[in-house]
C-alpha cells in the first residue's frame, strides 16, 4: 500500500466548474499537509498548506481529516491555467521528508 | 532574489557511468533536499542534508550518495548507472530541518532531467 493515495484521473472538467482532488495518507504520525502544483515538465511548486480547521485561499479550499487520514482540495470556478498536477504531500518529521502521492491530472477545458 | 538553482538542467548517461549533480539553495537557507521523481510519479524523498550534515535518508541504494559543502550548495552522486535511474532529480531548499511546517517553507529547483541509455 502506498503511504499516499491519489485518484490520478485525468479529471477533464469545463472552465468554470468545481472540481475536488481526494488523497489518503497511511502514517498516523505524519504532521505537516500540503498540496502542490505540478505543471508538465516542471518542478512543483506549494499550492497551500493544509489544516485541521480547513483553510481557503481564494478558489481553492483545503481541508484535512486526521481521524480518517483524508486531505481534500475543491478548486471552484475552474480556470484553463488550473490545468496542471496537483500532488498531495505529507511531511514525516521523523524522516525528515516529505512523502508524495502520485498526483492527479486535471485538464480544464475551454 | 535567486530561487533553487540546479545544474546541468539536461544530460544524458549510458548505463554504469557515474553522474554528479548540483544543486544551490536560495540565500539564507541552510537545508538541501534530493528527491527523485520518474515519469508518471510523485517525487521521492532521496537525502536531506542540514549544515553539511546528512540528516535524514530516503529507500535508496548505496550508490545513491550526497555531501553539502559550507557554502550550504549540495551534490547528489550516482554510480553504476541504471536504466531505471532516468528520472527529473528535484533539489529542494527549506531555511532550517523540516518537512515544510510554519515558517519553513520548501522550494523545489527545476530540477536536472538524467536519461541514462
Amino acid at each position: 500500500r502506498k503511504e499516499v493515495e491519489q485518484d490520478p484521473g485525468p479529471f477533464n472538467v469545463p472552465e468554470g466548474a468545481t472540481v475536488a482532488f481526494n488523497c489518503t495518507y497511511s502514517n498516523s504520525a505524519s504532521q505537516s499537509f500540503f498540496w502542490y502544483r505540478q505543471d508538465c515538465r516542471k518542478e512543483p511548486k506549494l499550492l497551500m498548506s493544509v489544516y485541521s480547521s480547513g483553510n481557503e485561499d481564494g478558489r481553492f479550499t483545503a481541508q484535512l481529516n486526521r481521524a480518517s487520514q483524508y486531505i481534500s482540495l475543491l478548486i471552484r470556478d475552474s480556470k484553463l491555467s488550473d490545468s496542471a498536477t496537483y500532488l498531495c504531500v505529507v511531511g514525516d518529521t521523523g524522516r525528515r521528508a516529505l512523502t508524495f502521492g502520485s498526483g492527479t491530472r486535471l485538464q480544464v477545458q475551454p | 532574489d535567486a530561487g533553487v538553482t540546479q545544474s546541468p538542467t539536461h544530460l544524458i548517461k549510458t548505463r554504469g557511468q557515474h553522474v554528479t549533480l548540483r544543486c544551490s539553495p536560495i540565500s539564507g537557507h541552510k537545508s538541501v533536499s534530493w528527491y527523485q521523481q520518474v515519469l508518471g510519479q510523485g517525487p521521492q524523498f532521496i537525502f536531506q542534508y542540514y549544515e553539511k550534515e546528512e540528516r535524514g535518508r530516503g529507500n535508496f541504494p548505496d550508490r545513491f550518495s550526497a555531501r553539502q559543502f559550507p557554502n550550504y550548495s549540495s551534490e547528489l552522486n550516482v554510480n553504476a548507472l541504471l536504466l531505471g535511474d532516468s528520472a527529473l532529480y528535484l533539489c529542494a531548499s527549506t531555511k532550517g530541518v523540516g518537512t515544510g511546517d510554519s515558517g519553513n517553507t520548501i522550494y523545489f529547483g527545476e530540477g536536472s532531467w538524467l536519461t541514462v541509455v
